[in-house]
Parts: structure tokens; sequence; C-alpha cells
């Protein structure tokens, strides 16, 4: 089955720095990607909506000048969470539809501010 | 605004036994369903899909959908210690894939050995 990869799977910084976040998508190409948070105990919410080659669409509460995303090919979105407080630290994880239309998941990324 | 409800749990079901889970939705135009399970630290993965009233069944899984009531639910028959992990139940309200999903908070289940 079509597989997509993210990376890092885990990382720790301090409050303050950037820190960037891979989607791809290994064997199909993702027009449309998806960016979701998962605070513990909690479920997937959905950030924004990635489109290839145009601005990435966010949800109501989400602040596009902090949580930067760019899809800037068929098969890669990035996730730049931009001076990151404690407050961020969450799991990330992002999705993408293939051709028929099937959602597949990354594998997510653990953020720690610290 | 657009709600999925589920029980969170934990719910206990013995090995061999049927678990079932149960999620409803507040907006009457949804148009697809689905099913994923979540391993603890892991990303969710896909169970099932369901878009019209009634059962479908794959494997040890049926899902079973209710619009009327607004209502759908997941049955493990058989059910294996390997089931054990949280369960999320997704809405969609567009009528063409999966596109926009609205997550239940999820429903932890427990296959006792």
């Amino acid at each position: 089955g079509a597989v997509v990869s993210q990376h890092p799977s885990w990382v720790i910084c301090k409050s303050g720095t950037s820190v960037k976040i891979e989607c791809r998508s290994l064997d199909f190409q993702a027009t449309t990607m998806f960016w979701y948070r998962q605070f513990p105990k909690q479920s997937l919410m959905l950030m924004a909506t990635s489109n290839e080659g145009s601005k990435a669409t966010y949800e109501q509460g989400v602040e596009k000048d902090k949580f930067l995303i760019n899809h800037a090919s068929l098969t890669l979105s990035t996730l730049t969470v931009t001076s990151a407080h404690p407050e961020d630290s969450s799991f990330y994880i992002c999705s993408a539809r293939d051709a028929t239309g099937e959602l597949f998941f990354g594998e997510g990324s653990r953020l720690t501010v610290l | 605004q657009k709600e999925v409800e589920q029980n969170s749990g934990p719910l206990s079901v013995p090995e061999g036994a049927i678990a079932s889970l149960n999620c409803t939705y507040s907006d009457r135009g949804s148009q697809s369903f689905f099913w994923y399970r979540q391993y603890s630290g892991k990303s969710p993965e896909l169970i099932m899909f369901i878009y019209s009233n009634g059962d479908k069944e794959d494997g040890r899984f049926t899902a079973q959908l209710n619009k009327a009531s607004q209502y759908v639910s997941l049955l493990i028959r058989d059910s294996q210690p390997s089931d054990s992990a949280t369960y999320l139940c997704a809405v969609n309200s567009s009528p063409f894939g999966n596109e926009k999903l609205t997550f239940g908070t999820g429903t932890r289940l427990t296959i006792i050995p």
C-alpha cells in the first residue's frame, strides 16, 4: 500500500527556536496533504490543508504565521513551527491522499519544546 | 460546530468476545464515515470506511451506519489481544473522498487474554 513518511519522528528543541517537519509520499503523488496535531489523550485536530503549488488553508484558530506550511512538490510538504514554545509540544501527524482518494497517515512527529 | 462523540472508555473485552464501539455525529450532512485504529505513540491506520446505511463487513470487522440516528459503530468479532488500541471514529461532510475529517476523541479498547 501507499506509504507516507515523516521526519523527524521525534525532536526536542529549546523555546524560541524553529522546527521543521517533513512529510513525504513515497510511492504516489499527493496534490493535497493534511497536517494534524494530537495532544495526549485527545483526538487529531486538523491544523491545515496543504495544496501543492498554492498557499495552505488553515483551520480556524491556527496561526498561519506560526505554523508555516510549504508544499513545493507533489511528494513533499513541510511544517515549520516557528518560535516554538512549550505549549506547542505535541504529536504532529501528516496525511496524504492517493489517486483513489484513500488517506494515508505518516508515522507522526513528536515535538517537545523545553 | 461539527462534532463527533465517542465514549473514551476504557472498554475491556475478553479475548474471543465481540467488541462494540460506538460513535455519534452532529452534522446531518455528513457523507462518509471512517474507523481508524491507533496504537499508543503511533499514527492512525484505516480499518474501514462506510458510506451507506446498513452493515459493511471486512473480515472480523463490521461497520454499521444509521444516518437517521446519526450513529456509526464498529464491531470486532473474535477479539484478539492485538486489537487492544484506541479506535478513532472520523466523519467527512464532503461527498468526495475524505478531504477534511473530523475525528472523535477515540475509545480505548483493551482485550483481556
